[in-house]
């Protein structure tokens, strides 16, 4: 199975601040990656697709890039509302889906 | 408006079974892969198996094959997952998910609380 690491596991960054996620692949998985954000208490919200691929209604603040086995989420500027834990997903095989550990975002 | 709505969560006992149950709407049921992904404080977010659009093709996370059952009624709109021998390690939030035009989950419903413990 591909495994899929995240870092930091967590961060703190001040409002308008940039921020990056990094997510590692353990083998290439092409451009087949997502990125999901989660709320507390509420269900994975998709973000970004194929990489860099914005899903419809999501705020440009959020891009998403890279390709391979190394991958990145952008915040270009921080807001009290992306307080939330950030996923990335795999899906080079349909048959074996899997996940980042996540990472949790915080405002300092 | 696209739903997914779990159902059937609770406590049972290791070695027990349950079913949930996930009802959707806003969208052609029978034209989309269907899924179920689990999430637990200590693991994360965990696939656990999916379902073509006719029922005939289905894949598991190795974890849950052989206990797991994945199953689609189209004409009730309708997911499931018949869960058997159920162990400690399954509880979780179990989410039911639509897959994208590829192999990503673009919506989700609310999730269900499985909790297996005696």
């Amino acid at each position: 199975d591909i495994q899929m690491t995240q870092s930091p596991s967590t961060l703190s960054a001040s409002v308008g601040d940039r921020v990056t996620i990094t997510c590692r692949a353990s083998q290439t998985i092409n451009s087949w990656l997502a990125w999901y954000q989660q709320k507390p208490g509420k269900a994975p919200n998709l973000l970004i697709y194929k990489a860099s691929s914005l899903e419809s209604g999501v705020p440009p603040r959020f891009s998403g890039s890279g390709s391979g086995t190394e991958f990145t989420l952008t915040i270009s500027s921080l807001q009290p509302d992306d307080v939330a834990t950030y996923f990335c997903q795999q899906y080079d095989s349909y048959s074996s889906l899997t996940f980042g550990g996540g990472t949790r975002v915080e405002i300092k | 408006e696209v739903q997914l709505v779990e159902s059937g969560g609770g406590l049972v006992q290791p070695g027990g079974s349950l079913r949930l149950s996930c009802a959707v709407s806003g969208f052609s049921f029978s034209s989309y892969w269907m899924s179920w992904v689990r999430q637990t404080p200590g693991k994360g977010l965990e696939w656990v198996a999916n379902i073509k659009q006719d029922g005939g093709d289905k894949f598991y996370v190795d974890s849950v094959k052989g206990r797991f059952t994945i199953f689609r009624d189209n004409a009730k709109n309708s997911l499931f997952l018949q869960m058997n021998s159920l162990r400690a390690d399954d509880t979780a939030v179990y989410y039911c998910a639509r897959l994208g035009t590829m192999d990503y989950f673009d919506f989700w419903g609310q999730g269900t609380l499985v909790t297996v413990s005696s």
